[in-house]
């Protein structure tokens, strides 16, 4: 079945640092990928998402590929900020028959610090 | 406008008691899906609404699990004779479509301790 897996967390940076969170998955289809957001407090949002092969998703100075030779759609971000301290979920959406059901990873916390 | 909403925020429950979640998705969304988050885990997959019909229950844990969605609206969780492995924070997600791109839109979830 389909499957998603993050790098473990939690994932410690000093403020303006450059940030990646890996993310790989398997799908038995032509998957849509997504990351989202969860920030303290509050319930999971969309951050970005891409729908097909070579497209890259940006958001709020996030960015992700979405590359099927490798299978993966690692988030990037230049230069981090306390704000973006969170837990970043990466997600794909798949057909299982006549529905399109979200298949997420554990999870990456990640801590900034000033 | 209004996001999804859930209630109760927090239930604390005795094992063996029957617990209802509610869930009220943003106004026009046609898709639904209950969530289970458990410490240290990701998001498991528990049942997704197309309307009012339920083609995919396959993530239901076991037959104490029910869950039903009424005028394509709001929908419940039920989980009956709760054991304490059921403590979890159940999350609700809307999608417009529940198509290959909808992003979903998720509540601040329901976090329940069983005791």
């Amino acid at each position: 079945g389909d499957s998603v897996t993050q790098m473990e967390g939690p994932v410690t940076l000093s403020e303006e640092a450059f940030l990646t969170i890996n993310c790989t998955y398997t799908a038995t289809g032509y998957p849509s990928l997504f990351w989202y957001v969860q920030y303290p407090g509050e319930g999971l949002q969309l951050l970005l998402k891409a729908t097909k092969a070579d497209d890259k998703g940006s958001n709020k100075g996030f960015e992700a590929t979405y590359r099927k030779e490798t299978t993966s759609f690692h988030l990037e971000k230049g230069s981090v900020q306390v704000s973006d301290s969170a837990v970043y979920f990466c997600a794909l959406s798949d057909r299982k028959g006549g529905s399109y059901i979200p298949t997420f990873g554990r999870g990456t916390s990640l801590i900034v610090h000033p | 406008g209004a996001g999804v909403s859930q209630s109760p925020s927090n239930k604390v429950t005795e094992k063996g008691k029957d617990v209802e979640l509610r869930c009220d998705p943003i106004s026009g969304h046609t898709a639904l899906y209950w969530y289970r988050q458990s410490l240290g885990q990701g998001l498991e997959f528990l049942i997704y609404f197309q309307g009012n019909s339920a083609p995919d229950k396959s993530g239901l844990p076991s037959d104490r699990f029910s869950a039903e969605r009424t005028g394509g609206s709001v929908s419940t969780l039920t989980i009956q004779r709760t054991q304490q492995e059921d403590s979890a924070v159940y999350l609700c997600a809307s999608s417009l479509w529940g198509n290959l791109d909808s992003p979903l839109h998720f509540g601040n979830g329901t976090r329940l301790t069983v005791t």
